[in-house]
């Protein structure tokens, strides 16, 4: 049980256009999901935390026009890095949470490594 | 707020020599701590976490972890090291209860060899 999926597990594209990743929770209701930046050798930075059917909040320094997230149902969140440049490269991975647990436990998804060239 | 500090970047010891990765906590409440193991190009698997029950946590893999308020440690342990426990661990910590934001430590890449 537990399992969170991502989709695409790599995507590599040009600068200047948009892609998007999608992070599904595949047997459990998700009522909220963040999304996560891996740099190389470094650990995971919180972008955003975003709860079904409301606005995503953002971490200081994260543009939000820039990632674009929306969770539009108990299942499914997606980021859109839009106008993507090289030093969007980067590892990106979502996690889910669900509603029961007291001890804020994430599920996480398999990450999704993006290349801009 | 909270932070955490692993300390050693980089561990390295011999197949079936006992693991320590250690993990320091700062916290201004009570705290909730998580070991995680990253495999390459993989997202995170949980490995034990604490949550104010027994502060001695066993976990997957044979690994387990021992809370001490008095050091603010939360340092992992395996007894005998395996190839396959090869991977980035990563201690994390959050405050009491539900719903609070996780803070991941920087991370220490464990080696074993053969």
């Amino acid at each position: 049980g537990a399992v969170v999926s991502q989709h695409p597990s790599r995507v590599i594209c040009k600068s200047g256009t948009s892609v998007k990743i999608e992070c599904r929770s595949l047997d459990f209701q998700a009522t909220t999901m963040f999304w996560y930046r891996q740099f190389p050798k470094q650990s995971l930075m919180l972008m955003a935390t975003s709860n079904e059917g409301s606005k995503a909040t953002y971490e200081q320094g994260v543009e939000k026009d820039k990632f674009l997230i929306n969770h539009a149902s108990l299942t499914l969140s997606t980021l859109t890095v839009t106008s993507a440049h090289p030093e969007d490269s980067s590892f990106y991975i979502c996690s889910a949470r669900t509603g029961d647990r007291g001890y804020n436990e994430q599920f996480f998804g398999p990450g999704t490594r993006l290349t801009v060239l | 707020a909270q932070s955490v500090t692993q300390l050693g970047s980089h561990v390295s010891v011999s197949e079936g020599a006992l693991v320590l990765l250690r993990c320091n906590y700062s916290s201004s409440v009570p705290p909730y701590l998580f070991w995680y193991v990253q495999y390459p190009n993989q997202g995170l698997q949980l490995l034990l976490k604490y949550t104010s029950a027994a502060t001695l946590v066993k976990g997957i893999n044979g690994f387990e972890a021992e809370f001490k308020k008095s050091e603010t440690s939360f340092h992992l342990t395996k007894p005998s090291a395996h190839m396959s426990d090869a991977a980035e661990y990563f201690c994390a910590v959050s405050g009491a209860g539900g719903y609070q934001k996780v803070t991941f430590g920087t991370g220490t890449k464990l080696q074993v060899i053969p």
